[in-house]
């Protein structure tokens, strides 16, 4: 079936690293994904997104890159702040009409001073 | 108006007991989400309401589980003969019309354990 997974459970960091999640997915129809953060107790929030017609996008501090041929993305966050630790999640809506989303496992960000 | 607003955030209850979550979405939003995660894992769908027709439920949602969105604001989701399997974090987002999965908004969700 449909999954959306990461390759690392965790990744620790310095404060002024950057910092690369990677994220896989099966579904080669997926042509949208969305970058989640979670803080502890705290609910996802929306970092980025992309759709499969671009390579690249880029937002403040971040930036997400798509690989269709080997269906892998990738977040990088420049200059990791210790307010960037948190559980970074990959999220595919698209095998789900777009009204709800696939999540992975998540991966841990733990940024070191 | 504060975001999405989840009560409450901690409940404990023994197995065998009903439990009901509420959830307020952002005034403006006509769809509403329950996602459960569990630890270490990340949400996974149960169910979605468009104002106040529930649309789409996931074969998670056992006979157990109910949700509700009767005036299409607030929801509820019930949870009947709770088991310790059901031990999870609740989680409530909405979105507003024509935004799709980008305008979502978490709650901060409600933790559910079940001894």
């Amino acid at each position: 079936g449909e999954s959306v997974g990461l390759h690392l459970p965790t990744l620790s960091v310095q404060e002024g690293d950057n910092s690369i999640i990677n994220c896989a997915y099966s579904n080669s129809a997926s042509d949208y994904f969305i970058w989640y953060k979670q803080e502890s107790g705290k609910g996802p929030q929306f970092i980025i997104d992309i759709r499969s017609n671009m390579d690249k996008r880029q937002g403040q501090r971040v930036t997400v890159l798509l690989n269709k041929t080997v269906k892998h993305l990738s977040l990088q966050i420049a200059a990791t702040q210790p307010g960037d630790s948190a559980v970074y999640f990959c999220a595919d809506p698209s095998g789900g009409g777009y009204n709800k989303l696939i999540f992975g496992a998540g991966t841990r960000l733990a940024v070191h001073p | 108006d504060t975001g999405v607003s989840q009560d409450p955030r901690h409940k404990i209850t023994k197995r065998g007991q009903n439990v009901t979550f509420r959830c307020d979405p952002i005034s403006e939003h006509n769809r509403l989400y329950w996602y459960r995660q569990t630890l270490g894992q990340g949400p996974e769908f149960l169910t979605y309401f468009q104002n106040e027709a529930q649309l789409e439920k996931s074969r998670l949602l056992s006979d157990r589980f109910s949700a509700e969105r009767p005036k299409g604001s607030f929801s509820t989701l019930e949870i009947q003969r709770t088991e310790q399997g059901d031990s999870a974090m609740y989680l409530c987002a909405s979105s507003p019309r024509g935004r799709g999965p980008s305008g979502y908004t978490f709650g901060s969700g409600t933790r559910l354990t079940v001894v």
